[in-house]
């Protein structure tokens, strides 16, 4: 079964609007951990955030914020403003138990930021 | 820039052919990875090391080889791949070794690698 659903396959925003990704995921464990990744063309994933089970603080990074739901088991990215560099695909990611640091990624979210 | 270096960017290989990928970090990070990752694919976990331990192998084929030099290095030995072999290589690091806390992987930039 599919840990971690993103719905959205590729998404396509006009520079300047807001674009929020959606990340369902599943899990029995009580202690996890949630990344979001970005992957720009240039193929090296980069690291945007990590959440754990315990932190359900929302957290905004200048035009990235994300909002962690235990309740509907969401952990959703919106990028506020898009800018033609956001374009990339999109992964989150889950991480459970204890120091196995094994990650079920996400299919990924296609950002295409029109200009 | 990447803090995690592979090398080569691009590889065409045969199947007959030997070939190596390499990785290198200089963060002191103890746990390295190798993942694989096909087009419009989220990457695939093949093999970890913990304080240049191979802990972990997903099952990989022995055509893959993976070795760690030492904590700096990561390399991936290639031998009688397949077509289907043909992908992007991710290497990463992560600070502290498994059993650790869920640290946050630096990726490379990945060696796409075409098996004709």
């Amino acid at each position: 079964a599919q840990k971690v659903t993103q719905a959205q396959t590729e998404i396509s925003v006009v520079e300047k609007e807001d674009v929020t990704l959606d990340c369902v995921y599943e899990t029995r464990d009580t202690t996890y951990y949630l990344f979001w990744y970005k992957q720009p063309p240039s193929g090296e994933l980069v690291f945007l955030i990590r959440r754990n089970s315990f932190d359900e603080q929302n957290e905004i990074s200048g035009r990235y914020s994300w909002n962690f739901q235990k309740s509907t088991s969401s952990f959703n990215f919106t990028i506020t403003a898009s800018q033609v560099v956001d374009s990339a695909v999109y992964f989150c990611a889950l991480s459970e138990g204890y120091g196995n640091n094994r990650l079920a990624f996400g299919k990924g979210n296609q950002v295409v930021v029109i200009p | 820039d990447t803090e995690v270096t592979q090398t080569p960017k691009h590889l065409v290989m045969g199947m007959t052919n030997k070939k190596s990928l390499k990785c290198e970090q200089h963060m002191g990070h103890r746990a390295m990875y190798w993942y694989k990752q096909k087009a419009k694919k989220p990457p695939e976990l093949m093999f970890v090391y913990s304080y240049e331990k191979l802990s972990i192998n997903e099952s990989v084929p022995s055509r893959f080889s993976p070795e760690c030099p030492n904590s700096s290095l990561l390399n991936l030995h290639l031998h009688a791949l397949q077509p289907e072999d043909s992908a992007l290589y991710l290497c990463a690091s992560s600070p502290k070794g498994l059993g650790a806390y869920h640290s946050p992987l630096h990726f490379g930039n990945g060696t796409r690698l075409t098996v004709t």
